[in-house]
């Protein structure tokens, strides 16, 4: 299975700063057809998982464009351009290039 | 608006079964793959399985296969999951999932399970 590493941890931030959040996967993340399928999701506390960004770099509906995602092969960032208080939660790196499809270990997003 | 509904969760001993249930509206359900996710109590996600847009292909996680099974009914767009020999390490809220362009979007509000004695 692939493994996602996701660094930091825990991030606290203040708000209206940037924030910015890695993972890395044990083996490239392009599939035979040429896409890169790395998301990324957010967990708001007592909520469900959310998607924010799809095959590297694209926001899913609804998604503010303070989100972005890049990155390529193996290497990944999500960063948040000015963080404010409704972004406080845990962030999720997936890779659905190889099956079984994993997650990384999850990225606390703190307020200082 | 697109919406998933679980269903089904509660509190079961070792070894007894459960059937949980997902009720999806404002999308074509029989066009997308779903998932079940579930997430042990603080910890991380981990997929369950899947079901093809037509049922024909299921897929699971090797430490449900055998026990549980995912199921579809595309006229009552439904989404299922049947937990038969439930152990503790099953104990997690269980969120069903559309798939989108190879990846889950949205997720439902999930039901929590919980096995214990």
């Amino acid at each position: 299975d692939i493994v996602m590493t996701q660094t930091p941890l825990s991030s606290p931030v203040t708000l209206g700063q940037p924030a910015s959040i890695s993972c890395r996967s044990s083996q490239s993340l392009i599939y035979s057809d040429g896409n890169t399928y790395l998301s990324w999701l957010q967990q708001r506390p007592g909520q469900p998982p959310r998607l924010l960004i799809y095959k590297i770099s694209n926001r899913f509906s609804g998604v503010p464009d303070r989100f972005s995602g890049s990155g390529a092969g193996t290497d990944f960032t999500l960063k948040i351009s000015r963080v404010e208080a409704e972004d406080v939660g845990v962030y999720y790196c997936m890779q659905a290039t190889q099956f079984p499809w994993t997650f990384g270990q999850g990225t606390r997003v703190e307020i200082k | 608006e697109v919406q998933l509904v679980e269903s089904g969760g509660g509190l079961v001993q070792p070894g007894g079964s459960l059937r949980l249930s997902c009720a999806a509206s404002g999308f074509t359900f029989s066009s997308y793959w779903m998932s079940w996710v579930r997430q042990a109590p603080g910890k991380g996600l981990e997929w369950v399985a899947n079901i093809k847009k037509d049922g024909s292909e299921k897929y699971y996680v090797d430490s449900v296969k055998g026990r549980f099974t995912i199921s579809r009914d595309n006229a009552k767009n439904s989404l299922y999951l049947q937990m038969n020999s439930l152990r503790v390490e099953d104990t997690a809220v269980y969120y069903c999932a559309r798939h989108f362009d190879y990846s889950y979007g949205p997720w439902g509000q999930g039901t929590l399970v919980t096995v214990s004695s």
